[in-house]
């Protein structure tokens, strides 16, 4: 069964406005964490926000921040202002109480100036 | 630190042929493993090691054995390569925590022809 679910394969966003990445879960684990990892052109992947499934307030790191609504089993990344850096594949992926890592299909966003 | 150190960075074979790609951290982390990247797949787990002598498999461990002698060490070997395993590979690692997410290496491109 999928862990993770992306649907937005492709995602457009005007220089310096907001943009919302969308992630949903499934898991029956009580314990779990969802991660969103970017990875520009040149391959890398780099870590970027980390909400826990017990964590009460949204995960917030610079301009990301992680909108995670547990009832939905949704966790979606929020990039406000965005920078043509930003342009890159972002994957949400999913820890299980397993310990194994889940990764959704990915977004590709693309800033426009 | 180096971080997570993938070699070779490009690699073409011929089907049939075997080889190893090489993985090492330098940040003492516990957990490691495998992921391979395929258009419109996302990344699916190979193989994962919780420590030194210990691994299991993944989604997708046919074909590929890997072993984890020391702690630093992670390397994959490809059987005899297959068309199939044409991909981009990556070397991952982290530490045990509910919170720690994945150091990835830079990938290793492959194609078997």
């Amino acid at each position: 069964a999928q862990k993770i679910t992306q649907t937005q394969p492709g995602m457009f966003v005007q220089e310096k406005e907001a943009v919302t990445l969308d992630c949903t879960y499934d898991t029956s684990d009580p314990s779990y964490g969802l991660f969103w990892y970017k990875q520009p052109s040149s391959g890398e992947m780099i870590f970027l926000i980390y909400q826990g499934s017990y964590d009460q307030q949204n995960a917030t790191e610079g301009r990301y921040s992680l909108n995670f609504q547990k009832a939905r089993k949704s966790a979606n990344l929020v990039i406000s202002a965005s920078q043509l850096g930003d342009s890159a594949m972002y994957f949400c992926a999913m820890r299980s109480t397993g310990n194994q890592f889940y990764f959704g299909t990915g977004t590709s966003l693309t800033v426009i100036p | 630190n180096a971080g997570v150190t993938q070699t070779p960075k490009f690699q073409v074979l011929k089907t049939g042929q075997s080889m190893t790609l090489q993985c090492a951290q330098d940040m003492n982390h516990e957990y490691m493993s495998w992921y391979r990247q395929d258009p419109g797949m996302g990344l699916r787990l190979i193989h994962y090691s919780v420590g030194a002598g210990i691994t299991d498999q993944g989604e997708v461990p046919n074909g590929y054995n890997v072993s984890r002698s020391t702690t630093e060490d992670f390397p994959l070997r490809l059987l005899s390569a297959a068309p199939s395993q044409t991909s981009v590979y990556f070397c991952a690692s982290r530490y045990p925590g509910t919170g720690d997410g994945y150091t990835f290496g830079s990938g290793t491109r492959l194609t078997v022809v």
